[in-house]
This record gives structure tokens, sequence and C-alpha cells, in this order.
């Protein structure tokens, strides 16, 4: 079964500083990935996709992802965080088929120090 | 246009009672599936329907039960509440083709006392 791993549970960083989330699923085959923020007590957010094309994509508040088909990851990048980036981040896969499954990775909880 | 709806946005259940939880989708989207979020388990799928059909279900017991009405809305059932049903139980619609994004609701956080 499809599964997806994200590595950093927790993270803590200081504004200004880079942001690298790790996300590796398992399905050798076309996925579809996304990236979804959870700011507190909010619900959830796209903040980028990724369907094919350019596997560079960017999406909201400068985030940007790389998919690395050979590597089976798809890593959310920020250059410069900011206070107001704390929130949970998960990944996700969706399963190919005939219907619409998203497979979660269980989060990562960002903490940024004003 | 509007968001994902969800109602009621809290309940409390004493176990073995049961309870219905409705969402209403992005007007034009036909596919609503539904997760349950939990701090140990996380984000993990219960069902999807798309056109009133139930085209795939994750690892739950049967006392999970969902339907899908003409109009997309959707409703989810789970009978004989557990403790360990309480969770915030997100719903989500799409267009519903794979390479289509979802849509979520604010969710309905179940506690089970």
């Amino acid at each position: 079964a499809q599964s997806v791993s994200q590595h950093n549970h927790h993270v803590i960083l200081s504004e200004a500083a880079s942001l690298e989330l790790g996300c590796n699923y398992s399905y050798g085959g076309t996925v579809n990935l996304f990236w979804y923020v959870q700011y507190p007590g909010q619900h959830l957010q796209l903040l980028l996709k990724y369907f094919s094309g350019d596997p560079l994509v960017k999406g909201i508040k400068g985030f940007e992802a790389e998919f690395i088909k050979s590597k089976f990851s798809f890593n959310l990048r920020k250059p410069s965080v900011q206070w107001s980036d704390t929130a949970e981040y998960f990944c996700a896969v969706n399963e190919p088929g005939s219907s619409y499954k998203l497979i979660f990775g269980s989060g990562t909880r960002l903490l940024v120090r004003p | 246009k509007a968001g994902v709806t969800q109602t009621p946005r809290y309940l409390i259940k004493t176990r073995g009672q049961q309870v219905t939880l409705s969402c209403s989708p992005i007007s034009g989207h036909r596919s609503v599936s539904w997760y349950q979020q939990t701090p140990g388990q996380g984000l993990q799928f219960l069902f999807e329907y798309f056109s009133e059909t139930q085209r795939n279900k994750g690892n739950f017991p049967g006392r999970f039960s969902g339907r899908q009405f003409s109009n997309s809305r959707s409703e989810m059932n789970v009978s004989t509440l557990e403790l360990g049903d309480s969770a915030l139980y997100l719903c989500a619609s799409s267009y519903g083709a794979s390479n289509t994004e979802a849509f979520f609701g604010q969710g309905t956080r179940l506690t089970v006392v």
C-alpha cells in the first residue's frame, strides 16, 4: 500500500532561517503530490501541488517544492521563514485509480521564533 | 465562492450513541471524501463519494458509514460510538479526478465521553 513519510516531526527555526521539510512516498508509478498547511485553529489549506511537468513547483506564501522521481521525494522549501509560518505541514499523495484518496504523511510541526 | 462547510463544528456524545456529520462541498464539486484526524494516527482516509456512489473506503470498521445526495452534499455516520472515535473529522471536496486538488472544511470536532 502507498505510504508517505515525513521524517521531521518537530522543527524549530528562528525568523529568516531557511526551511526544508522532507517527504518521501512509496508508490513507484505516477503520483500527484501535495503539501497542505494547517495553521492553529484553521482548516487544511493547499500550499502547492505537483501533477506533471516542471518538477520545481511554486506555491503560495513563498513556498516551493521539488519533485525528485528517482528519490521518491517531494521536499518543501522556503528560503526565509516568518513567525506567521508557524503551523503543521502535511505532505500528501493522491493514490492513482478511479477514486480520489489522499494519503497523508504524519505531519511536521514548525515553530518559528521571532 | 463558498468553501466546504461542515456542520456541526463541535459535538459531544456518549459511548454507545450514534452521530451524523454533514458536509456541503464547493459548488460544482462532485467528489466528497472524509478523513479522521487524531494526534496518534494523523490524517486517515475514511471514504470517498462521487455522484452518490462510494468509490473507495479506508480501513475503518463498519460502524463508520456515509452517503452522498444528488446535490453532492454528504453525511457520515458513526454508530455505537467508542472513546477512540474522538477526533477531528474533515471533509474535502474536489472535482473528483486524481489530478485535481481537494479543498477541506473546518472539520467537526467529535468528543466521545
